[in-house]
Parts: structure tokens; sequence; C-alpha cells
């Protein structure tokens, strides 16, 4: 089965610094989803990458999508106390995973000011 | 706000009940998925339906049953509950039948004591 693998599982950083999380999947990408989610509650979307060295931003976060890794990353520049949360990338594999999203573990962000 | 609702936001119950979990999609979304979230599992995908057919099953137990009706509000059934069914329950729904943006409910804190 696939597995979804999100690094760090949590971080601590301080206000204005930059920040990197990364995901990596066992299997072929054929897109990668970002959520961010406060504790509790619902998970927003983000972006999705589809495309071999696509790349998004918005406001201060920006995804890169590296489709021969399988792998994406979130940075955060300059982060703030709002981009305090969980944040969850979602896969999609096609057949190998049952055209539905399969989950990383999250990685927790703390902020400190 | 996503657009997704979800009753009722907190369940608490005993063991060996049944409960069930409701949700409303986003105006005009015709997919709606139903999740579970615990600490020790993650995000789980448990079951998806597309304008009111069953179109894809994940981790969904023999326990659990789920509907979308016409009016494309979805129920999720849970029976014979089980001290490790306590979790998180999100809905979410997405306006097409395949892998997309999904838009999350504050989602149903189920409690089985």
């Amino acid at each position: 089965s696939q597995e979804l693998e999100q690094s760090p599982q949590s971080l601590i950083v301080q206000e204005g610094k930059n920040l990197t999380i990364n995901c990596t999947s066992s299997k072929t990408l054929y897109g990668l989803y970002w959520y961010k989610q406060k504790y509790g509650e619902g998970l927003i979307f983000l972006m999705m990458l589809q495309k071999g060295g696509e790349e998004k931003s918005h406001e201060k976060i920006t995804a890169k999508l590296d489709e021969k890794k399988q792998q994406s990353s979130l940075h955060i520049t300059a982060s703030q106390p709002s981009h305090a949360g969980i944040y969850l990338c979602g896969a999609d594999s096609g057949v190998d995973s049952n055209y539905q999203l399969i989950w990383g573990a999250g990685t927790k962000l703390i902020i400190k000011p | 706000d996503s657009g997704v609702t979800q009753t009722p936001k907190h369940l608490i119950t005993a063991t060996g009940q049944r409960v069930t979990l409701r949700c409303s999609p986003r105006s005009g979304d015709l997919s709606v998925y139903w999740y579970q979230q615990s600490l020790d599992q993650g995000l789980q995908f448990l079951i998806q339906y597309y304008n009111g057919e069953e179109r894809a099953k994940g981790n969904i137990l023999e326990r659990f049953s789920a509907q979308q009706f016409p009016d494309l509000h979805s129920e999720l059934n849970l029976s014979s509950l089980e001290l490790g069914d306590s979790a998180l329950y999100f809905c979410a729904s997405s306006p097409l039948q395949g892998v997309y943006e999904q838009y999350f409910g504050p989602g149903t804190r189920l409690t089985v004591t």
C-alpha cells in the first residue's frame, strides 16, 4: 500500500524565520495537495500540484513538486503566528491510491513570538 | 467558512450504541467524502459518494455505513460503537467525481465511553 511520509513531525520556529516541510510518497504522484488544520477543526485547502516541477505560491507559502523524487515541499517565508497549525499533504496516485487521497501524518508548526 | 456543515459538533455515547452523523456539502458540490481522524491513525478515508452513488471505499468498518440523499446531504451511521471509534469525523465535498480539491466541514467529535 502507498505510504506518504511527512517531515518533520513537528517544528518550532521563531516568528519571522523561514521554514520548509516535506512530503514524500512511496508511489508515483499524479497530484499532491496541501492542507492546513487548526487543532480540532476542519482542513483548509492550500494548494494543489499536478505537474513535475510545478510551483505555486499563495501569500507567503510556496509549494513545489518534484515528480522524479515523488516529493513535495512547502516553504513558508517570514513566518507569522497565523501560520501556526498542522500541515497535511494528500497524494493522488491514481489506481494505487484507489483514486482517493492518501494522507500524511501531518507536521505540527508552532510559531514562537 | 468552507460552506460544508456537519451536525452534531460533539457527540458522547456509550459502547454498543448507534449514532448518525450528518453532512451538508457546499452548494453545487456532488461529491461527499467521509474521513476519520484519530491521534494514532491520522486522517483515514472512509467512503465517497458522488451524486447519490457510492464511488469509493476506504478503511470503513462493516459496522459503519453511509448514504447520500437526493438533496445531496449525506449521513454516516456508526453502530455497535467501541471505545476505539472515538475520533473526529470529517465530511468534505468537491464539485467533481475524481480526485480534486476538497472542502472540509468543521467535524463531529465522537466520544465513546
